[in-house]
């Protein structure tokens, strides 16, 4: 099975800041990369899609790349409502696997 | 607008038995795969099964095979998920996500979720 390991766990940042967040897989997955945002309570949300592909109707502050086994997703300028978790999701093979997810907190 | 509602989610005790279903609205049912991922309480998203379009091509997580069953009635626009032989670590909310419209196993969108407790 492929091991995604996301990092930092959890990131403590302001509104306005540039965060970045970064998965890696256990072994190459070319572009096969999704990220997703889950706020409590809610289900996920895809934002991010082969690797770099904005998902339609979320916003041009995310953004995704990397290819093989490094990832990152970064925000460019927090807003206040994208403090969330954010979990990354290979596709490249069954069983599809998501990294542990990363916490966004104030 | 897509829509997915799950729903047959409760309590039950070690051993035994639960059906979820997912019901879809707003897409051709028919013309997309389907799969259950699933989040046991303040922990993160573990996909459980895939089924395609047609049905003809499953696929599980090895801590579910034998014990889980996916299916789909697209007659009737619907996703089931059997699980047998339920655990206390099968607890968790199940969510039903669609394929993607874009190329590639990306899972959107998503239910609203079905809680399944396992406790005697």
């Amino acid at each position: 099975d492929i091991q995604m390991t996301q990092s930092p766990s959890s990131v403590s940042a302001s509104v306005g800041d540039r965060v970045t967040i970064t998965c890696r897989a256990s072994q190459g997955i070319t572009s096969w990369l999704a990220w997703y945002q889950q706020k409590p309570g809610k289900a996920p949300k895809l934002l991010i899609y082969a690797a770099s592909s904005l998902q339609s109707g979320v916003p041009s502050r995310f953004s995704g790349s990397g290819s093989g086994t490094d990832f990152t997703l970064t925000i460019s300028s927090l807003q206040p409502e994208d403090f969330a978790t954010y979990y990354c999701q290979q596709a490249n093979s069954f069983p599809y696997t998501f990294g542990q997810g990363t916490k966004l907190e104030i | 607008e897509v829509q997915l509602v799950e729903s047959g989610g409760g309590l039950v005790k070690p051993g035994g038995s639960l059906r979820l279903s997912c019901t879809a609205s707003g897409f051709t049912f028919s013309s997309y795969s389907m799969n259950w991922v699933r989040q046991a309480p303040g922990k993160g998203l573990e996909w459980v099964s895939s089924i395609s379009s047609s049905g003809s091509y499953i696929y599980y997580a090895d801590s579910m095979k034998g014990r889980f069953t996916i299916s789909r009635d697209n007659a009737k626009n619907s996703l089931f998920l059997q699980m047998n032989s339920l655990r206390a670590e099968d607890t968790a909310v199940y969510y039903c996500a669609r394929r993607s419209t874009y190329y590639g196993d990306w899972f959107d969108p998503w239910g609203q979720g079905t809680l399944v407790t396992v406790s005697s």
